[in-house]
């Protein structure tokens, strides 16, 4: 099946740095989301891509859809605590939309 | 509008007994969907739903069984539970499974399996 690999597995950061953060694919994309997870709860979506190369920005989070469509990147400017937690990619492949695959998650952590 | 909720938040099994955990969603979605979420493995997708009536297998189905019967309620049964299915349970719904219909989750399900 498809797998979706995220880098880096962890990140620990200080407030106000700027983080980034990957996801592959081991095939072809045509959506890539991006979903947060804060602790006990489950996850939100956080930004939509439908284009190759298209780029988004959802106030301090900035995504990329890769123009190879097996990739998409994750920027997040300016880290404040609220930005701890666990950010995963998925998409849904060329396959039925419905099978959603998620990444093995990016945990963020920020210090003061 | 409560969203999509799970019970129970919490729950210890022991090895062989069987049980429910319950999902719903008041906003009306066509699709819902569970996943499980286990450290260093992301979520990852056991059955789903495009509608009342239909299921369908994801990626880990076995020892899972669900039905639809109504639009609102997705439960999911483990048969005969195992150690291997302690884990982090999420339910999911959307208005229609799509990639531009964005999946809601429930606050999840802990289980534990001793």
């Amino acid at each position: 099946g498809q797998q979706l690999n995220q880098s880096p597995q962890s990140m620990f950061i200080q407030e106000g740095e700027d983080v980034s953060m990957n996801c592959t694919s081991s095939s072809i994309f045509n959506t890539w989301l991006w979903y947060k997870q804060d602790p006990g709860e489950g996850p939100v979506l956080l930004i939509a891509l439908y284009k190759a190369g298209e780029l988004t920005s959802n106030g301090r989070l900035t995504a990329q859809f890769g123009i190879t469509r097996k990739d998409s990147f994750l920027n997040i400017s300016a880290s404040i605590p609220s930005d701890v937690g666990i950010y995963f990619c998925a998409g849904p492949g060329t396959g039925t939309a419905s099978k959603l695959t998620f990444g093995t998650g990016t945990r963020l952590q920020v210090t003061l | 509008n409560a969203g999509v909720t799970q019970t129970p938040k919490f729950q210890v099994l022991k090895t062989g007994q069987s049980m429910t955990l319950q999902c719903a969603q008041d906003m009306n979605h066509e699709y819902m969907s569970w996943y499980r979420q286990d450290p260093g493995m992301g979520l990852r997708l056991i059955h789903y739903s495009v509608g009342a009536g239909i299921t369908d297998q994801g990626e880990v189905p076995n020892g899972y069984n669900v039905s639809r019967s109504t639009t609102e309620d997705f439960p999911l049964r483990l048969l005969s539970a195992a150690p291997s299915q302690t884990s982090v349970y999420f339910c999911a719904s959307s208005y229609s499974g799509k990639g531009n219909s964005p999946l809601h989750f429930g606050n999840g399900t802990r289980l534990t399996v001793t």
